[in-house]
Parts: C-alpha cells; structure tokens; sequence
C-alpha cells in the first residue's frame, strides 16, 4: 500500500525557517517524480514544488522561487522542503504528491503557521 | 504560465442531479488533465486523469471529457457522498496549476 506521510510542521515567526519531511513507503521511491503542494485555510490548491527522480531537475512556483528549495534523499525514501525567509502567507497545509503533475497518491499534510 | 478557469465556483444540487462542472485552459494542454475531490480537513483524492480516465476504485456515475482546451467533469446521479470541492489540475507543462475549485453543496 503507497503511503505518503509529512511531518515538520508548526508555528514559526516571519522570516523563520522550516523543514518539511514526507516519507513515503509501498512503492519504489526512486522512480517517482514527487512534489509539495499547499492550501491556504479556506482557499484552493496550489502547487509548490517539484524533484524528479534522480533530483537532477527541480521545479518551483515563483511565489516560493528563492526561498524554498525541495530536495530528496532516495536511499531513506524521504521528500523534503527547506522553507525560508517565511511569510505569513505561506501558512498553509502542505501536502507531499507522487506523480509527474498527475497525482494519484497525497500524504495527509502537515500545517505550517507563519505568525508572530 | 497556464491558467485554469474553473466554473461555477458553486453549486447547489439535490440527491440524483446531474451535475457539470468546467475548467477552461488558457493554452492547449492535449488531455494533461485530471479531476479531484476533496471532502474537508481531507487530502484530495484523484477521479480521473488524462482527461477521462476513471482511477480504479472511483464509481461509474463520475466521467471526465474534453481536450485541447475545454474540460468537464459530469456526475451522472449526485450522491450523499459527492458534497465536495472539485478541482482540475493541468499538468502539460513543468509548472502544474489547479483550477479555483466547484463547491458542490447540498440543495
């Protein structure tokens, strides 16, 4: 059974730091491109961040470009996302998705607060 | 970037409607395209991909249609358990965007 499951998150002040981890098991992790997408209390989706498989490439949303960074670590099945320099509006859920912008399998996300 | 209009934002329906909702691409995305539900404090789970695939497990009454540019996800017969918030999501490119969501609530 594919499971994806976050942790990491919590209340953090602006312009503080997080990690965000996501590990996942009944699958193999290395042949999946996986990615970081959020919701906003109330609001939509919004896709985040993706890594693909060998980490060779990533790809981010430009409200996040130059302050998060995804990375992944292939031998400990585990996703990851170093958030910095966060705003209040990067409060949100964030979920980690398997797939190649198809995302058939969702963790069940961990909540980020930014507020002093 | 890619835009996705999704229409209605909500909709009020009863037990055995047929319902439609649309999702309008700003560029021909082929059929990248798939359709979500989400129920509240919930992670979304996949009803189709590559436009009109039905995911295994999801029932027959859910059918997606569409290419190029217009999209839609058809509920034939409204269920107690479809209340929710559906959402497209493109993905023919390397920046994926959602549509703003359909809440579909209980007349």
């Amino acid at each position: 059974e594919v499971q994806l499951v976050e942790s990491g998150g919590g209340l953090v002040k602006p312009g503080g730091s997080l990690r965000l981890s996501c590990a996942a098991s009944g699958f193999t992790f290395s042949g999946y491109t996986m990615n970081w997408v959020r919701q906003a209390p109330g609001m939509g989706l919004e896709w985040v961040s993706s890594i693909n498989f060998d980490a060779g490439y990533t790809y981010y949303a430009d409200s996040v470009k130059g302050r998060f960074t995804i990375s992944r670590d292939n031998a400990k099945n585990s996703l990851f996302l170093q958030m910095n320099s966060l705003r209040s509006e990067d409060t949100a859920v964030y979920y980690c998705a398997r797939g190649n912008g198809d995302y058939a399998y969702w963790g069940q996300g961990t909540l980020v607060t930014v507020s002093s | 970037d890619i835009q996705m209009t999704q229409s209605p934002s909500s909709l009020s329906a009863s037990v055995g409607d047929r319902v439609t909702i649309t999702c309008r691409a700003s560029q021909d995305i082929r059929n990248d395209l798939g359709w979500y539900q989400q129920k509240p404090g919930k992670a979304p789970k996949r009803l189709i991909f590559a436009a009109s695939s039905l995911q295994s497990g999801v029932p027959s009454r859910f059918s997606g249609s569409g290419s190029g540019t217009e999209f839609t996800l058809t509920i034939s017969s409204l269920q107690p358990e479809d209340f929710a918030t559906y959402y497209c999501l493109q993905h023919n490119n390397y920046t994926p965007t959602f549509g703003q969501g359909t809440k579909v609530e209980i007349k």
